[in-house]
């Protein structure tokens, strides 16, 4: 089955600086790549996905790219702000056929200091 | 627009005591529906997924059982709660080569 490994655990950075979050896949079937943001007490939110036809999506201070060879994909947050401070997830699945799942990473903890 | 309800928000019950947990969905058909839990650490544990009515998945064993009696429902179950059985446990629909919408997930503690 599918294998995701997420690195760092833990990142702590300044507010205004950037943040780069990567992860790892193992199954080359997989071709859809979410990132979800998960606050203290509540549950996982989509803040970013990324297909494998694509090799980098943006939305405003966030942005995702893909090696697709490499098997690996980054989360990417420039001017940090105290509010993005959260644990972040990263997740690989395939579309069609039996597999419907999520493999999830196990998740980065982002301390934005003011 | 779909919505996705889940409850207790907390729930602390003693070793030995049944458990149930519900999770609806609403604003969507024939969802795929998912139970994970978060222990201890922050990663997301996979327990239970369905396609379907009366089709439950299993991926990790444990003294936990899934149920879906209804297209939209899904409940988590235990006989016999453990002291291991605590945790943070969240509902999701979606998934496959989509988005998986997270409900607000129910905090268990088990004493």
């Amino acid at each position: 089955g599918e294998n995701v490994e997420q690195h760092p655990s833990t990142l702590s950075v300044q507010e205004g600086d950037s943040a780069v979050i990567k992860c790892t896949y193992s199954d080359s079937a997989s071709n859809y790549f979410p990132w979800y943001k998960q606050e203290l007490g509540k549950g996982p939110q989509l803040i970013i996905d990324i297909r494998s036809n694509v090799g980098e999506k943006k939305d405003q201070r966030i942005a995702v790219t893909l090696n697709k060879t490499a098997k690996h994909f980054s989360l990417h947050i420039t001017e940090t702000q105290p509010e993005d401070s959260a644990v972040y997830f990263c997740a690989a699945s395939k579309s069609g056929g039996s597999n419907y799942k999520l493999t999830f990473g196990k998740g980065t903890l982002l301390t934005v200091n003011p | 627009s779909q919505t996705i309800h889940q409850w207790p928000a907390t729930l602390v019950q003693p070793v030995g005591s049944p458990l149930s947990l519900e999770c609806t969905v609403e604003g969507t058909s024939n969802p795929n529906l998912y139970w994970y839990r978060q222990a201890a650490g922050r990663g997301l544990q996979l327990l239970f997924y369905s396609v379907g009515i009366g089709q439950i998945s299993s991926e990790v064993p444990q003294n936990l059982s899934a149920s879906r009696p209804q297209d939209r429902q899904f409940i988590l179950s235990s006989k016999k709660l453990l002291l291991s059985d605590s945790g943070f446990y969240l509902c999701a629909w979606g998934g496959g080569g989509t988005e998986a919408f997270f409900g607000q997930g129910t905090r268990l503690t088990v004493v």
